[in-house]
């Protein structure tokens, strides 16, 4: 079965600096991978989509990449804040209206 | 746009007693919604994917009697937990999906408590 992992479970960095996570999968390449933002006691809330023919999608200060070859994809934040203090959760979509599997997501903390 | 409302945002009830969550797309139709379970520090577990007008697909291990769930129209998913016991108790988020089909979108949860 596919698996998702995001390997680091917590994650602090100092604010201004680039934090970057990191979303490694098995087996075959999807249609498409998306990242979402979960604070506290929320649902999560869709930041970027990015498909298997891409390799790379930007939206303001954030960075996603894709290498369908190391089946990893990066996410970047730059000049980051202690506003972007969430879980960040990797999400896998093997084809349109079909179902999204989850990573466990990063906690990530951004100290003043 | 884009936005999924759902309600109650928690509720708190007895054991044996059943409750139902809506999930309602406010600005848009979704051809798809999804049911997930969240328990404390775990990501989210897909529970059942249901179609308007359709019954819904149910995931391994997910007892179809215990949570029903209907998509009566496009815009409106319910999902019932019936018969609700202490373990049922979880955060419970639904996500809807247009006809474009590429993106889920997630609607507050709602934090059930059974007592």
């Amino acid at each position: 079965s596919q698996k998702i992992e995001q390997n680091s479970e917590a994650l602090n960095i100092q604010e201004g600096k680039t934090a970057t996570l990191t979303c490694n999968y098995t087996n075959y390449s999807p249609a498409y991978l998306q990242w979402y933002r979960q604070d506290p006691g929320r649902g999560p809330v869709f930041l970027l989509l990015i498909r298997e023919n891409e390799k790379e999608k930007r939206k303001e200060r954030l960075k996603v990449t894709f290498d369908t070859t190391l089946k990893q994809s990066l996410f970047h934040i730059t000049a980051s804040q202690p506003a972007d203090s969430a879980t960040y959760l990797c999400a896998l979509l093997y084809s349109s209206a079909s179902k999204i599997i989850f990573g466990s997501g990063t906690r990530l903390s951004i100290r003043p | 746009g884009a936005v999924v409302s759902q309600h109650p945002s928690w509720v708190i009830c007895k054991s044996g007693t059943s409750v139902k969550i809506e999930c309602r797309s406010l600005d848009f139709q979704a051809t798809t919604m999804f049911w997930y379970r969240q328990f404390p520090k775990q990501s989210l577990m897909l529970m059942a994917t249901s179609n308007e007008g359709s019954k819904a697909t149910y995931e391994q291990g997910v007892e179809k009697d215990k949570f029903l769930i209907n998509h009566a129209s496009l815009t409106l998913s319910t999902l019932t937990v019936t018969s609700a016991h202490p373990e049922d108790s979880s955060f419970y988020i639904c996500s809807a999906q247009g006809d474009q089909g590429e993106t889920q979108y997630f609607g507050p949860g709602t934090r059930l408590l059974v007592l």
